[in-house]
């Protein structure tokens, strides 16, 4: 089944303790970017990936690292959480259909930092 | 900057009930999509539409796209408890190469 996958679907975690969010897709797409929605503020891209070695800021990268050494997977770093990034965050790959684009979205990862 | 308005915000109606739901920019798009976004979940494509003034119908769901590739709206005929969740537009693509997110509509269907 074609599908993004991130692990974990929910962390509780305490300032300053550095963590990762998994990301991992089976569809070989180049394309890969993590957003974070938040109420009233929708889904905020972070960063994304272009193809292996490439990786670009977004909208909202300040706190967060990335790195794409394989096509398939992209983890979202964060060295010093801090409450501000309690959030819902969603892994994303895409797909150029020759007209547009089709993203297909992982199920989230619900982060609390406090 | 290009950005995305969708309105309402809020739509609360019962079960049978007719709606639309919009999608505005100033900016002209390529493409524009709509998802679906169900609580606890990510959200999941539902219809692309590129050229102005296309039309696509899902089931009971009718999308349209806007002549001048700015706006969009989708309407729900005889909505159903299912069809309750977070509609999201986007629009593509950005300047850099990114997909521009609406704020969603969320839609609460009564039974």
């Amino acid at each position: 089944e074609a599908q993004v996958t991130q692990n974990p679907r929910y962390l509780i975690t305490v300032t300053g303790k550095k963590l990762t969010v998994t990301c991992s897709q089976n569809m070989n797409h180049e394309y890969m970017s993590w957003y974070r929605q938040d109420p009233g503020l929708g889904l905020r891209q972070i960063y994304y990936s272009m193809n292996v070695e490439v990786t670009d800021k977004g909208d909202v990268p300040e706190g967060y690292k990335v790195s794409r050494k394989e096509k398939r997977n992209f983890p979202l770093i964060l060295e010093s959480p801090s409450p501000n990034q309690t959030s819902l965050y969603f892994c994303a790959s895409r797909l150029w259909t020759g007209g547009s684009y089709e993203q297909y979205f992982g199920p989230g990862t619900r982060l609390t930092v406090t | 900057t290009q950005l995305l308005e969708q309105s309402p915000q809020f739509l609360s109606i019962q079960e049978g009930e007719n709606l639309t739901v919009y999608c505005n920019s100033s900016s002209v798009f390529s493409s524009l999509q709509w998802y679906r976004q169900e609580p606890g979940e990510g959200p999941v494509l539902l219809v692309t539409v590129v050229t102005g003034g296309e039309v696509k119908k899902l089931k009971r769901l009718t999308f349209q796209f806007g002549d001048a590739r700015k706006d969009s709206s989708l309407h729900i005929t005889a909505a159903q408890t299912g069809d309750t969740g977070l509609y999201l537009c986007a629009g593509g693509p950005g300047s850099q190469g990114n997909l521009i997110f609406g704020k969603g509509t969320k839609l609460s269907v009564k039974p």
